[in-house]
């Protein structure tokens, strides 16, 4: 058990829907980090948030977006979703965020399965 | 651009037979480089963190090798246990992104 918690485990929905999902660091890290996983693509960075604050952003669609909030537990919204966008999608945390020497070893929840009909 | 190739795509081993994994990585400018091992339908489970060419991380019957253009995983008389996806990933000192391989797919037959 990595201690980031991810919710809802699994989540089924419609084209042209919104839905939210949740993550919870673990106690102690200040960052952190929204995947998204597919069968062809692999691991995609979405974004990163340190503390409260966009770090990091990779290749995230302007249909999603994400936040994290004062207690740091950190929402990942996807709207008007397309049937491409079913995928496992992955939070982790990680202690830092802060620049070298230091890395970002990060680690990972459970993962929440989107699947758009 | 920064870019992470992971060789073989798969593999099979049969049981105690030893192999290497190959991460090739293109970066500018290497803040770490993480191995991470995935089972079918959960997340990465973190293995090793590797900063500088020339070092070498172990645990149990995994190693870790860094130069400065790839990594190797190394897996000495591997168990059917060991079977799962094998994820590579660096992050660039640049921008602190973090770029994932697409990983090798382990199979160990008992």
């Amino acid at each position: 058990d990595s201690g980031v918690t991810q919710t809802p485990k699994h989540l089924i929905t419609a084209t042209g829907q919104r839905v939210t999902l949740r993550c919870s660091p673990r106690s102690g890290d200040l960052s952190v980090y929204w995947y998204q996983q597919s069968l062809d693509q692999g691991l995609q960075f979405l974004i990163q948030y340190y503390n409260g604050e966009e770090r990091a952003k990779g290749n995230i669609l302007e249909r999603f977006s994400a936040q994290q909030f004062p207690d740091l537990h950190s929402e990942l919204n996807l709207s008007s979703l397309e049937l491409g966008d079913s995928a496992l999608y992955f939070c982790a945390s990680s202690v830092a965020g802060t620049r070298y020497p230091s890395t970002d070893t990060q680690y990972f929840g459970p993962g929440t399965r989107l699947t758009v009909l | 651009e920064d870019q992470v190739t992971q060789s073989p795509e798969a593999l099979r081993l049969q049981e105690g037979e030893s192999s290497s994994l190959n991460c090739s990585y293109t970066v500018s400018g290497l803040r770490g480089l993480f191995w991470y091992r995935q089972d079918p339908g959960k997340g990465p489970e973190f293995l090793f963190t590797l900063y500088s060419a020339g070092e070498e991380k172990e645990k149990e019957r995994l190693k870790a090798t860094l130069t400065k253009k790839e990594s190797f995983l190394h897996i000495t008389a591997p168990k059917p246990e060991d079977s799962a996806t094998y994820l590579c990933a660096v992050q660039a000192r640049r921008d602190d992104k973090i770029i994932f391989g697409k990983g090798t797919r382990l199979h160990i037959l008992p």
